[in-house]
């Protein structure tokens, strides 16, 4: 069965700095990977997604991930954060690519704390 | 264009009370999931709907039930409900295929 790890549950950072938010996954086929983002009391927003194709995958707000297929990991960046990046930070794998059919493993979260 | 809309927004039920959950998809889409989002955690997948019948399930108790009407929208129903149920319900809609989920704002369920 797939899983996703988040390894940090929560990342303080000052603003202007850049963060990385790590996410590993555990699948034995090809995936899908997603980012979302989730401000409180909301649902959850994709940022970006990794289908197929290049490895780094540009998402909104400034946000990117690579996808690496041998280290499982899918980990994702922004150079310079702002206060409104303050959030919860989900990645999640989908290994149903040869099914019309899919179903979204979360991890965690990780609450990305972003101070002046 | 409108997204995926969930009703009503918060809702607050007493044990072995049944509720019923409802959702409207993004405009287009034909796929509708549902998933249950515990304060402090990820969400979790409970069933998913295309052409009105559920497709696949995660690891839920026959309580939860749903159903997804022509129109494309779809109710998700828990029955004889527990503390434990208290939670963040999610809807994601999306094209029946390898199609990114969209999700809509929730609906938050409190048991007591």
């Amino acid at each position: 069965a797939q899983s996703v790890t988040q390894l940090d549950s929560q990342v303080p950072v000052f603003e202007e700095a850049p963060v990385e938010l790590r996410c590993n996954y555990s699948s034995s086929v090809s995936v899908y990977l997603f980012w979302y983002v989730q401000y409180p009391n909301q649902g959850l927003q994709l940022l970006l997604k990794y289908l197929s194709g290049s490895t780094l995958v540009k998402g909104i707000n400034g946000f990117e991930a690579e996808f690496n297929k041998s280290q499982t990991s899918f980990h994702l960046r922004k150079p310079s954060v702002h206060i409104s990046d303050t959030a919860e930070y989900f990645c999640a794998v989908s290994d149903d690519v040869n099914t019309g059919f899919q179903k979204l493993v979360f991890g965690t979260g990780t609450r990305l704390l972003v101070s002046p | 264009d409108a997204g995926v809309t969930q009703s009503p927004t918060h809702l607050i039920k007493t044990r072995g009370q049944q509720v019923t959950l409802r959702c409207s998809p993004k405009s287009g889409h034909d796929t509708v999931s549902w998933y249950q989002q515990a304060l402090g955690q990820g969400p979790q997948f409970i069933f998913q709907y295309y052409e009105e019948e559920e497709r696949q399930r995660g690891n839920f108790p026959d309580r939860f039930s749903g159903h997804q009407f022509p129109n494309y929208s779809s109710e998700l129903n828990v029955n004889a409900l527990l503390l434990g149920d208290s939670a963040l319900y999610l809807c994601a809609s999306s094209l029946y295929g390898p199609d990114t989920q969209y999700f809509g704002p929730g609906t938050r369920l409190t048991v007591l």
